[in-house]
């Protein structure tokens, strides 16, 4: 199965500043990647699809970049409601496999 | 508007089985396949099965094999995934998902003696 690594574990950050975080992927998995956000108590919410395109109503301070194995999501200006755990997902693949997560907290 | 909705929180004893549901509306059920996600109390996601809707096709997480079952009634736009032999590492919340996109609200299975 494919191994989805992301990095780092936690992310400090003063609101307003570029959060960017990594994602890994074992092996080559084209653009088949998607990234989530999830807060407390809630279902995961998807932020971009095919690595870098923006979910309905996801604002334009998420963005996406990569292809093949190395990916990354930057957050341009953190906003409050940014502060969240971040995963992605590949779907090139059976079975599905989502990285650890990075949790974005406030420095 | 798209909508999946999940049966109630459960509490299983170990060694049991739980059956969970997944009811859509909003679109055409058999259209789309139907994901099943769980997340262990402080931890990530972790992928346990698929189902294809239209013809029941499934695939399963190796880890889970043998003991998961998905399963899909048309006529009640309703996924069903149930997992059986539970142990205590099963307490989870399970989500049921279509595609990325939209996501039930989770069901709580707790398991304990």
């Amino acid at each position: 199965e494919i191994v989805m690594t992301q990095s780092p574990a936690t992310l400090s950050v003063s609101p307003g500043e570029r959060a960017t975080l990594s994602c890994r992927a074992s092996q080559s998995i084209g653009s088949y990647l998607v990234w989530y956000q999830q807060k407390p108590g809630q279902a995961p919410r998807l932020l971009l699809d095919d690595a870098s395109t923006r979910a309905t109503g996801i604002p334009a301070r998420f963005s996406g970049s990569g292809s093949g194995t190395e990916f990354t999501l930057t957050i341009s200006s953190l906003q409050s409601e940014d502060f969240a755990i971040y995963y992605c997902q590949q779907y090139s693949n059976w079975p599905r496999t989502f990285g650890q997560g990075t949790k974005v907290e406030m420095k | 508007q798209v909508q999946l909705v999940q049966s109630g929180a459960e509490v299983k004893k170990p060694g049991a089985s739980v059956k969970i549901s997944c009811e859509a509306s909003g679109y055409t059920f058999t259209d789309n396949a139907l994901h099943w996600v769980r997340q262990a109390p402080g931890q990530g996601l972790e992928w346990v099965g698929w189902i294809d809707t239209d013809n029941g096709n499934t695939r399963y997480a190796q880890k889970f094999q043998g003991r998961v079952t998905i399963t899909r009634d048309i006529s009640a736009r309703t996924a069903y995934m149930e997992l059986s032999s539970l142990i205590s590492q099963d307490t989870a919340v399970y989500f049921c998902a279509r595609g990325a996109g939209y996501w039930g609200q989770g069901t709580l299975v707790t398991v304990s003696s």
